[in-house]
């Protein structure tokens, strides 16, 4: 099984500034990897699939790089609305999903 | 509009079966992999397994397997997670989400199954 390793657990930041998340795989995924957003008592909502690919309405502040076992989340300047838990999830070892633990963006 | 409507949220009992549902529309439902992912109150995602409703072909993760049983009807574009005897454990929210290239891309709101004596 594939482990998905995200860091930090919670990411304190002011509106306005950077956000930069990280998951790690504990094995080459390619670019299969995708970012999804949750909001306190909502669904999870995909923000990024293919490592780097913005989903259909996502804002361009949202940014996925990386490839193999390395990737992270960058958020330009948060919004008060960007505030949520965001998890990676790979799809390289299809039909064997796994997600990450998730990072918790927090306002400072 | 695509969508995936689950049922309603369920309390049981220990030693209960339960089957929760989850209906698409808006789109080729025989067509899209459908995945579960369990949620555990104040906890994170974890994939639970994936269906592709055209011809019921169904993966289960090896720590979901066994445990639950996932089925699709796709005469009414539905797909099911059943257990046959809960747990306390089983206490969480279960979303079903249609699967592209791998990705969850469309999610139903969730289905809240709270097991309690």
């Amino acid at each position: 099984e594939i482990v998905m390793t995200q860091s930090p657990a919670t990411l304190s930041v002011s509106p306005g500034e950077r956000a930069t998340l990280s998951c790690r795989a504990s094995q080459s995924v390619s670019s299969n990897l995708a970012w999804y957003q949750q909001k306190p008592g909502q669904a999870p909502r995909l923000l990024i699939y293919g490592a780097s690919t913005r989903a259909t309405g996502i804002p361009a502040r949202f940014s996925g790089s990386g490839s193999g076992t390395e990737f992270t989340l960058t958020i330009s300047s948060l919004q008060s609305e960007d505030f949520a838990v965001y998890y990676c999830q790979q799809y390289n070892n299809w039909p064997q999903l796994t997600f990450g633990g998730g990072t918790k963006v927090e306002i400072k | 509009e695509v969508q995936l409507v689950q049922s309603g949220a369920e309390v049981k009992k220990p030693g209960e079966s339960l089957k929760i549902s989850c209906k698409g529309s808006g789109y080729s439902f025989t067509s899209y992999w459908i995945g579960w992912v369990r949620q555990m109150p104040g906890k994170g995602l974890e994939w639970m397994g994936i269906i592709y409703p055209g011809d019921s072909d169904t993966r289960y993760s090896p720590s979901f397997q066994g445990q639950v049983t996932i089925s699709a009807d796709k005469s009414i574009s539905t797909a099911y997670l059943q257990w046959s005897s809960l747990k306390a454990s089983d206490t969480a929210m279960y979303y079903c989400a249609g699967v592209t290239g791998g990705a969850f891309d469309i999610w139903g709101q969730g289905t809240m199954v709270t097991v309690s004596s």
